[in-house]
C-alpha cells in the first residue's frame, strides 16, 4: 500500500541553524500539508500545498517557514534559523484530489533543537 | 474558532474490556468526523471517518457515530486488544479534506 515517508526520522541541531524536513508524499496525491506536535501538545496545521503554491497557512508559519516541491516527488519544510521553541514532531500529509476528504500521514520527523 | 476535545488520558484497561474515548468538536458548517490512530514508532493512521450527521464508521473492530445534537463522535469497541495500545487523536475538517484540526490525542494501554 503507498504511504507517506519522511527523513530523517530524527534531526538534531544547534538554535540558530537551518533545516530542511523531508517528505514524500504518496505519488498520485495532489496536496501537500505539514503539521507539527510539541511534546505533549495537540498536532497543529502549519501549511498546505498545491498547484506549486502555498495554498493556505496558519499564524505559526512565520518567515522562518517556508516549503517547496522541488521536484515531482520531493516536499520540503525549511526552518532558516531554528529556535528552542521548534523542538516538535513534524508530520508530512498528502491528499489525493478536491474529492478526496482522507489526508495520509507520514511517520515523522523528530526534531530537536539544542 | 474550530476546536476538538479529547477524554484526558492515559486510558489502562484489561484486554477483552469495553473502550470509550470520548470526542467532542466545536465547528463552524458541518465537518468531517475522523478518527486516527498513531501506534509507537509510526505515523498517524486512519482509523475511521464520517462525514455527515448520523454516519457511523467502523474499522477494526472500532466504531464512531457522528452525532450533530450532541457534537460528538465518541470512539468505542467492545473488546480490546494489547495490539490495540497507541494513542489515538479525534480529529475535524471543515473544508472538505482540507486543514484537520486534531484533539490532544488519548493514549491507551491495554493490558494481558
Amino acid at each position: 500500500e503507498p504511504e507517506v515517508t519522511q527523513t530523517p526520522s530524527h534531526q538534531v541541531t544547534q538554535m540558530g541553524q537551518e533545516v530542511i524536513l523531508r517528505c514524500v508524499p504518496i505519488s498520485n496525491h495532489l496536496y501537500f500539508y505539514w503539521y507539527r506536535q510539541i511534546l505533549g501538545q495537540k498536532v497543529e496545521f502549519l501549511v498546505s500545498f498545491y498547484n506549486n503554491e502555498i495554498s493556505e497557512k496558519s499564524e505559526i508559519f512565520d518567515d522562518q517557514f517556508s516549503v517547496e516541491r522541488p521536484d515531482g516527488s520531493n516536499f520540503t519544510l525549511k526552518i532558516r534559523s531554528t529556535k528552542l521553541e521548534d523542538s516538535a514532531m513534524y508530520f508530512c500529509a498528502s491528499r489525493q484530489g478536491p474529492m478526496a476528504d482522507t489526508q495520509y500521514f507520514g511517520p515523522g520527523t523528530r526534531l530537536t533543537v539544542l | 474558532g474550530n476546536s476538538v476535545t479529547q477524554m484526558e488520558g492515559p486510558v489502562t484497561l484489561s484486554e477483552e474490556a469495553f473502550l470509550t474515548i470520548n470526542c467532542t468538536y466545536t465547528a463552524t458548517g458541518y465537518p468531517s468526523l475522523f478518527w486516527y490512530v498513531q501506534y509507537p514508532g509510526e505515523g498517524l493512521q486512519l482509523l475511521l471517518k464520517a462525514t455527515k450527521a448520523d454516519d457511523k464508521g467502523s474499522n477494526k473492530g472500532f466504531e464512531a457515530t457522528y452525532r450533530k445534537e450532541t457534537t460528538s463522535f465518541h470512539l468505542e469497541k467492545g473488546s480490546v486488544q494489547v495490539s490495540d495500545s497507541a494513542v489515538y487523536f479525534c480529529a475535524l475538517s471543515v473544508v472538505y479534506g482540507q486543514n484537520f484540526v486534531f484533539g490532544p490525542g488519548t493514549r491507551l494501554s491495554v493490558l494481558p
